[in-house]
């Protein structure tokens, strides 16, 4: 099972910020949180990944809280190709084994 | 860079028969994975590998073999095609650094009937 909980849908209009919550409330302390999207039936993308400290990179930003029992996935100015679906991902354990649930399709409307 | 290439693309299968998918990457790394996406769901971790000649079990490995005979290649083995095996199988791999990132293919959709 998932280790992660996230709301089955959102809307988000072009050109605002899409924000994207997800309740991680059993992680470990050295356990990381992934973002990947899905677009239509192309293979998962990596988009940002993080610990502790909030994380950016050029296509999102990441910030988790302090007690690391949740995160938020920052999508800056939405476009409609950022319509997808979209993982948040705990690793289990130390091994090789990712979960994916079965995430938030993100609509972005024009 | 192609990165992870699948092939076929598609691939409609009778109950019974057997088939192989075939995954290639050209990053060289040693981290590489096969999951299984049914319609409307997540993914499903079928088999993993963390470098030639290693290979392990991840969440629903019934009805399917691996192999991984050098970095580049990962083949999926289905044998005895059966219906519970149409969905759409994506191979992935990854880095191997702490953070274990993984970046996928364009995923294989099989039906069997």
């Amino acid at each position: 099972d998932a280790k992660t909980t996230q709301p089955p849908s959102m809307d988000c209009a072009e050109g605002r910020a899409a924000n994207l919550p997800c309740n991680h409330s059993t992680i470990s302390g050295n356990e990381y949180v992934y973002w990947y999207r899905q677009i239509h039936s192309q293979g998962p993308q990596y988009i940002i990944h993080g610990l502790k400290n909030n994380e950016t990179n050029e296509m999102a930003s990441l910030i988790i809280t302090e007690d690391r029992k949740s995160s938020t996935l920052i999508l800056p100015h939405a476009t409609l190709r950022d319509t997808a679906v979209y993982y948040c991902i705990v690793r289990v354990n130390y091994g090789q084994n990712f979960v994916f649930g079965p995430g938030t399709r993100l609509s972005v409307l024009p | 860079n192609a990165g992870v290439t699948q092939t076929p693309k598609f691939r409609i299968l009778k109950i019974g028969q057997s088939m192989t998918l075939q995954c290639t990457q050209d990053m060289n790394h040693n981290y590489m994975y096969w999951y299984r996406q049914d319609p409307g769901m997540g993914l499903k971790l079928i088999y993993y590998s963390v470098g030639a000649g290693i290979t392990d079990k991840g969440e629903v490995p019934n009805g399917y073999n691996v192999s991984r005979s050098t970095t580049e290649d990962f083949p999926l083995r289905l044998e005895l095609a059966a219906p519970s095996q149409t969905s759409v199988y994506f191979c992935a791999m990854g880095s191997g650094t702490l953070s274990y990132e993984q970046y996928f293919g364009p995923g294989t959709r099989l039906t069997v009937t």
